[in-house]
């Protein structure tokens, strides 16, 4: 068990629809980094929080944001979903930022987009 | 531009072997990094092993030990004695850090195939 809590584990959903992921970062970690990998594929460096504010932006679409909030839990939230986005989706915590600390990622959101 | 190379898209390897799993990676940072991830057909990213840019010795974790070899850029995953629960995708990853964000970005993975 690496500490990090993503729900829900699956989610099924029609396109055109919004959905929102959540995360739970291990005990005291304040970054929380958020991955989509596509079937087959690496994974995908969506965004990054540290704290509570963005601190790094990847190739995340305008049809996705992301937040963190005071108690450091994230939300991922993908609005207008295309069948292209059906992905397994992971967040991933570390410590301090900048520190040379191990990142552990939760077991993932699997979203199905029909 | 890729900044994180694994060369092996597949691998078969033998029971009981060791294997070395390459990865190079690209960065003009001091401080970095680097990450191997194990990720098997039930989806989830299980971490093995870090090895910070400043570490002097090579981080090893049981089975697993990381050949850091700084000036060449490579950071290779051994695994010794393999198992039939070492099959799966496994992900070298790097981390860059400045003081306002951190990205680990990772490679495209390398599927390890033990044979019995």
């Amino acid at each position: 068990d690496s500490g990090v809590t993503q729900t829900p584990k699956h989610l099924i959903t029609a396109t055109g629809q919004r959905v929102t992921l959540r995360c739970s970062p291990r005990s005291g970690d304040l970054s929380v980094y958020w991955y989509q990998q596509s079937l087959d594929q690496g994974l995908q460096f969506l965004i990054q929080y540290y704290n509570g504010e963005e601190r790094a932006k990847g190739n995340i679409l305008e049809r996705f944001s992301a937040q963190q909030f005071p108690d450091l839990h994230s939300e991922l939230n993908l609005s207008s979903l295309e069948l292209g986005d059906s992905a397994l989706y992971f967040c991933a915590s570390s410590g301090r930022q900048g520190a040379g600390t191990e990142a552990f990622f939760g077991q993932g959101t699997r979203l199905t987009v029909v | 531009a890729q900044k994180i190379t694994q060369t092996q898209p597949g691998m078969f390897v033998q029971e009981k072997e060791a294997v070395t799993l390459d990865c190079t990676y690209d960065t003009s940072d001091q401080s970095y990094g680097l990450f191997w991830y194990k990720q098997p057909s039930s989806g989830e990213m299980i971490f093995l092993i870090y090895q910070g840019s400043y570490d002097e010795q090579n981080a090893t974790e049981g089975r697993y030990s990381l050949n850091f070899q700084k000036a060449r850029k490579s950071a290779n995953l051994v695994i010794s004695a393999s198992q039939l629960g070492d099959s799966a995708m496994y992900f070298c990853a790097m981390r860059e850090w400045d003081s306002s964000a951190s990205k680990i970005i990772f490679g495209s993975g390398t599927r390890l195939s033990i044979r019995p």
